[in-house]
């Protein structure tokens, strides 16, 4: 079975710009959540979908956003980037979003901000 | 809210001796906790979960971790490291409730001499 895929692996922007990340979830997992991961703030969960809606929310501003379509992909979204937002971001499936379930991890989307 | 604390940023090991990874976390309830390992530019892999029953448990790769209630602990350890055991290791606590909100520790970064 394929692992959770992310794309694009690397993006370059610039201030002010927006952008759209990929995650493709294992077959038959209907949950996906992201996570930023930074050199300073270390890994923060940023949402959850699940069923093509939010379930839970992080603490991160408004410009971050995301959406899951009925087939379980999702995308995250980020609106007016700043420099801070440079990060990897990570996607992670799961079968229904227990507690107890395993969060498979896909290889992240590498975001440069200049 | 919960918390994780990693308080070693930094181990560095002999090929062939014992680890072991120091893992405290705060949380009001019966936590579920997880040990996730990363390679440099890699996703996170999960190493092993508890949630109940048994205190000790077994993952991949040799590792295991003992759940302590009273000490707020859930150390990693494995008996004989290898030098492809270098990577980064975080801790993750729950949150409880559905969702699969985890909480991350810092990380501890593993080097292997040989």
């Amino acid at each position: 079975k394929a692992g959770v895929t992310q794309t694009p692996r690397y993006l370059i922007k610039t201030r002010g710009q927006q952008v759209t990340l990929s995650c493709s979830p294992i077959s038959g997992h209907r949950s996906v959540s992201w996570y930023q991961q930074t050199p300073g703030q270390g890994l923060q969960f940023l949402f959850e979908y699940f069923s093509e809606t939010q379930r839970n929310k992080g603490n991160f501003p408004g410009r971050f956003s995301g959406r899951q379509f009925s087939n379980s992909r999702s995308e995250m979204n980020v609106s007016t980037l700043e420099l801070g937002d440079s990060a990897l971001y990570l996607c992670a499936s799961s079968l229904e979003g227990h507690d107890t379930d395993t969060q498979y991890f896909g290889p992240g989307t590498r975001l440069t901000v200049l | 809210a919960q918390s994780v604390t990693q308080p070693d940023i930094h181990i560095t090991v002999s090929e062939g001796a014992s680890l072991e990874l120091r893992c405290n976390y705060s949380y009001g309830a019966t936590p579920y906790l997880f040990w996730y390992v990363q390679s440099p530019g890699q996703g996170l892999q999960l190493l092993l979960k508890y949630f109940s029953g048994d205190t000790l448990v077994q993952g991949i790769k040799g590792f295991e971790a003992e759940f302590k209630r009273s000490q707020s602990s859930f150390n990693l350890r494995k008996p004989s490291v290898h030098w492809s055991d270098a990577a980064e290791y975080f801790c993750a606590v729950g949150a409880g409730g559905g969702g699969n909100k985890l909480t991350f520790g810092t990380g501890t970064q593993l080097k292997v001499e040989l």
